[in-house]
């Protein structure tokens, strides 16, 4: 099915653990993001990338790396988790970076709580 | 910076009540504007867009929403929520000609009574 998939659903993590959290799109999108979504908080954008090989920061980009060998994959790397990062991660992408009224496809999230 | 505001952070609606949602945005310049909807444990889902031509947009699920530029206003309404409607809806900008980053506003939860 196309569409952006997220990889784990679920993760638990012990503070200080690495992990990856992966998201790949079959749509041949140019952009992708990451964001967390809190409560009270809306979504907020840690990471994005405009191609291959394009990353910049987002809103809340401290603890988190990312990198875009692919069009297809954009992976976010938890470098020691900490409880803070518990939340839901979400994976957008869209056709254009300028937007035009493309809007953008969300993945299905990955909900990561840090004891 | 840009700011998405949406002013009701929790609504409570009978079934059959009309509903308005509000949403304004900061930037003078020329924006993409979006309504997405979240329903319990899923991902965001496009409710509806407005790039371009007739300001008044029409969506999926009985949706439309009015881009009032005067205002940067771009309100969300349903003349008949059903119980089915419960969910977080997300209004979200995209400024042109500028960083072209979207930004979303923090959500409405709506809670339809059956």
């Amino acid at each position: 099915n196309a569409g952006v998939t997220q990889t784990p659903k679920f993760q638990v993590l012990k503070t200080g653990q690495s992990m990856t959290l992966q998201c790949a799109q079959d749509m041949n999108h140019e952009y992708m993001s990451w964001y967390r979504q809190d409560p009270g908080m809306g979504l907020r954008l840690i990471h994005y990338s405009v191609g291959a090989g394009i990353t910049d920061q987002g809103e809340v980009p401290n603890g988190y790396n990312v990198s875009r060998s692919t069009t297809e994959d954009f992976p976010l790397r938890l470098l020691s988790a900490a409880p803070s990062q518990t939340s839901v991660y979400f994976c957008a992408s869209s056709y254009a970076f300028r937007g035009s009224g493309y809007g953008y496809t969300f993945g299905s999230g990955t909900r990561l709580t840090v004891v | 910076a840009q700011s998405v505001s949406q002013h009701n952070h929790h609504v409570i609606l009978s079934e059959a009540a009309s509903l308005e949602l509000g949403c304004n945005y900061s930037y003078g310049g020329t924006v993409n504007l979006f309504w997405y909807v979240q329903y319990p444990g899923q991902h965001l889902q496009l409710l509806l867009k407005y790039f371009s031509g007739d300001p008044l947009v029409k969506g999926i699920k009985g949706f439309e929403a009015e881009f009032i530029k005067s205002k940067f206003s771009f309100n969300l309404r349903k003349p008949s929520v059903q119980w089915s409607d419960t969910a977080e809806y997300f209004c979200a900008v995209i400024a042109m000609n500028r960083d072209d980053k979207i930004i979303f506003g923090k959500g409405t939860r709506l809670h339809i009574l059956p």
